[in-house]
C-alpha cells in the first residue's frame, strides 16, 4: 500500500479556506485517494474520494494533479467545528469499500476564532 | 438510520482479566471491520467479516484476541487475557459490498 505523508498540524481562522496537502509518491495505478475526518471521541468519518483531477461535494474539494503523487483537500470557509484530525488514505478501494483501510498519522487542524 | 454502535464506550480492567467488546453494524451492512489505535500509534486494521465469515484477519495481533460474528449481525471482540499493551481505542466499522466504511464511536480500553 502506498505510504502517505501529510503535515502533523495546521492552524487556521474561522472563515478561511484551508488546504491540506498529502504526498503519496508511490501511488499505484489502481489506487484511489480518500480523506477521512475524525473528531475527538468519535470514529473516522468519510469526507471525499477521488482518482484524478478534481472532485467536489458539499463538504470539501479534492484536487489531484496529473501525476497523482500528491493531493490537496480543500475546506472552504472553515468554522470552529471543523477542528479535527484529517487523514489521507491511498489504496485500491473505490468508495472505501470492502478492504481494510490504512491510516497514517493524520493532520490535526485547529480552527481559531 | 442508526449508525454503528459500540459497547461499552469505556472499559477499565486489570491485566490478566477478560474483556468483550461489542459492535452493532448498520442494519443491512454485510461487511464489518475492527480497527484499533493503541497509545501514540496510528489506527490499525484488525479484521474484516463478510456476514459471519472472517474475510481477512491479518491484523489480529495474537491469539489472545478472538472475534466472532454469529448470525452475521453484531460482532464481539474478546481479549483474554488482557495485557497492558492492549490499551487503546477499538473501532468498529461497517459497509455495504461497495460502499464507504462507517465507523462507530469506539471503545476506550484501559488495562491496568
Amino acid at each position: 500500500l502506498a505510504k502517505t505523508t501529510q503535515p502533523i498540524s495546521m492552524d487556521s481562522y474561522e472563515g478561511q479556506e484551508v488546504n491540506i496537502t498529502c504526498s503519496h509518491n508511490n501511488i499505484a495505478t489502481n489506487d484511489y485517494i480518500t480523506w477521512y475526518q475524525q473528531f475527538p471521541s468519535q470514529g473516522p468519518r468519510f469526507i471525499i474520494q477521488g482518482y484524478k483531477t478534481k472532485v467536489t461535494n458539499e463538504v470539501a474539494s479534492l484536487f489531484i494533479p496529473a501525476d497523482r503523487k500528491s493531493s490537496t483537500l480543500s475546506l472552504p470557509r472553515v468554522s470552529l467545528s471543523d477542528t479535527a484530525v484529517y487523514y489521507c488514505l491511498v489504496g485500491d478501494y473505490p468508495s472505501g469499500s470492502a478492504r481494510q483501510l490504512t491510516f497514517g498519522s493524520g493532520t490535526q487542524l485547529t480552527v481559531l476564532p | 438510520e442508526a449508525g454503528v454502535t459500540q459497547f461499552p464506550s469505556h472499559s477499565v480492567i486489570e491485566k490478566g482479566q477478560t474483556v468483550t467488546l461489542r459492535c452493532d453494524p448498520i442494519s443491512g451492512h454485510d461487511n464489518l471491520y475492527w480497527y484499533r489505535r493503541v497509545m501514540g500509534k496510528e489506527i490499525k486494521f484488525l479484521l474484516h467479516f463478510v456476514k459471519e465469515s472472517k474475510q481477512d484477519e491479518s491484523g489480529m495481533p495474537n491469539n489472545r484476541f478472538l472475534a466472532e460474528r454469529t448470525g452475521g449481525t453484531y460482532s464481539t471482540l474478546k481479549v483474554q487475557p488482557a495485557e497492558l499493551e492492549d490499551s487503546g481505542v477499538y473501532f468498529c466499522a461497517s459497509s455495504q459490498p461497495r460502499g464507504g466504511q462507517y465507523f462507530g464511536p469506539g471503545t476506550r480500553l484501559l488495562v491496568l
